[in-house]
């Protein structure tokens, strides 16, 4: 049975570092085309691909976030840590991983956290 | 704004077909494989079609995928009151080298 699940700060100031941590089950991270993403929501709008971390610790960011983001694995955890530099206001949503096969021509998300609010307020 | 067009709303009454559009351009839809996923209110997306057309085990027949070209249609046969919720068309973006989400349709049943 496959699982993800987000953990991290509620509430992060602005200009504040933001550490999320997936913790997943049920696969693996050094299997080949496995992958896991991470996905936002800021309240009542749409879904944002932020960054994937590839089971050859590739790893590929939002080009519009890519100076903010840092994307990493523990294996040995089966974790994955997605930071977020200098928050604003606007970062405000619900955070979402999602495990990802792939392949050169297909990529997609089958398995979803329950995701977690993160609010950026003073 | 998203680089993938999706109509913001839809509709139809129960026992109907709809289709949801996403289109946009070789560098995602025209190089890559669509996904689409369906979200209700309050909780996570959850994956409907893979590879444009395929369906995870456990999705009614009732949703089907397609692409041509650089656009991509998921269709809703006899529609239901629970099939309410918005939809989303992802694809990976060579040029951009990520993801990318339409900006979503919410289906409303009359």
């Amino acid at each position: 049975q496959v699982t993800l699940r987000e953990s991290g700060p509620a509430l992060v100031k602005p200009t504040q570092a933001l550490t999320l941590t997936c913790t997943f089950s049920g696969f693996s991270l050094t299997t080949p085309g496995m992958c896991v993403t991470w996905i936002r929501q800021p309240p009542g709008k749409a879904l944002e691909w932020l960054a994937r971390i590839d089971w050859d610790d590739d790893k590929s960011y939002n080009t519009s976030l890519k100076t903010r983001l840092t994307i990493s694995k523990d294996t040995s955890k089966n974790q994955v840590v997605l930071t977020m530099t200098n928050v604003d206001p606007v970062d405000t949503a619900t955070y979402y991983c999602a495990r990802s096969p792939y392949s050169s021509s297909w990529y997609h998300f089958d398995y979803w956290g329950q995701g977690t609010l993160v609010t950026v307020s003073s | 704004q998203s680089v993938v067009t999706q109509p913001p709303s839809a509709s139809g009454t129960p026992g109907q077909t709809v289709t949801i559009s996403c289109s946009g351009s070789i560098s995602n839809i025209g190089s890559n494989y669509v996904s689409w996923y369906h979200q209700l209110p309050g909780t996570a997306p959850k994956l409907l079609i893979y590879r444009n057309s395929q369906r995870p085990s456990g999705v009614p027949d009732r949703f089907s995928g397609s692409k041509s070209g650089t656009s991509a249609s998921l269709a809703i046969s006899g529609l239901r009151s629970e099939d309410e919720a918005d939809y989303y068309c992802a694809a990976w973006d060579d040029r951009l080298s990520g993801g990318v989400f339409g900006g979503g349709t919410k289906l409303t049943v009359l």
